[in-house]
């Protein structure tokens, strides 16, 4: 089992939808956990960080945790085309570098 | 973002030369790594430094020789590579251990 586990998709969802991506993760220690965006060709780039069951809103994102069930997800509210992109789920547990899953390419139709 | 950069941004090497390439964070950060990400591939973690020492190796060729002088500074030595080696390499850093983590823009490699 891998650690991080992220659907590949691609999902597609049309423009101004809910875009919902989830990851699962099997380290029942895992303490923190962050979304990545990357855009092709470019490196990822930290959108939330999340690190209490529950959700945690900014701006059109929202992330979601729960620990017991061992799944973190992102939800994108309005999705727009330029939200585009592979969406990487990461966590870490103690004094590790973050672990990061192989991600989710989003398309968002105009 | 300016927080990571990192030099050069592309980089076209045959398999008999030596390279390097350098990354430099300007976020007061006590650990900095490397990544490398193959077309259509996942990220993969090469090395991590914490305070200037290297604290994890994922079993990375001696092809690549990581260098860090200081805890703002970190270099990726190449030499003899493979065209394999051919991929994204990124550089990031963090406050510490499972804080974080931020990129620099990357050094798009091809080795001919």
């Amino acid at each position: 089992q891998k650690e991080v586990e992220q659907n590949s998709g691609p999902l597609s969802v049309p423009e101004g939808a809910i875009a919902s991506l989830n990851c699962t993760y099997s380290d029942r220690g895992s303490q923190s956990f962050f979304w990545y965006r990357q855009y092709s060709g470019k490196s990822p780039e930290l959108i939330m960080s999340i690190y209490s069951n529950g959700d945690k809103e900014d701006g059109r994102f929202t992330a979601q945790l729960n620990k017991a069930s061992q799944y973190v997800s992102l939800l994108i509210r309005d999705s727009q085309p330029s939200d585009s992109a592979t969406y990487l789920c990461a966590h870490a547990r103690g004094r590790r570098a973050l672990t990061f899953g192989s991600g989710t390419r989003l398309q968002v139709q105009p | 973002e300016t927080g990571v950069t990192q030099t050069p941004r592309h980089l076209v090497m045959g398999m008999t030369n030596k390279k390097s390439l350098k990354c430099e964070q300007h976020l007061g950060h006590n650990a900095m790594y490397w990544y490398k990400q193959s077309a259509k591939k996942p990220l993969e973690l090469m090395f991590v430094y914490s305070l200037e020492e290297r604290v994890e190796n994922n079993s990375v060729p001696s092809r690549f020789s990581p260098e860090c002088p200081n805890s703002s500074h970190l270099f990726l030595h190449l030499h003899t590579l493979q065209p394999e080696d051919s991929a994204l390499y990124l550089c990031a850093s963090s406050q510490e251990f499972g804080y974080e983590q931020y990129f620099g823009p990357g050094t798009r490699l091809t080795v001919t």
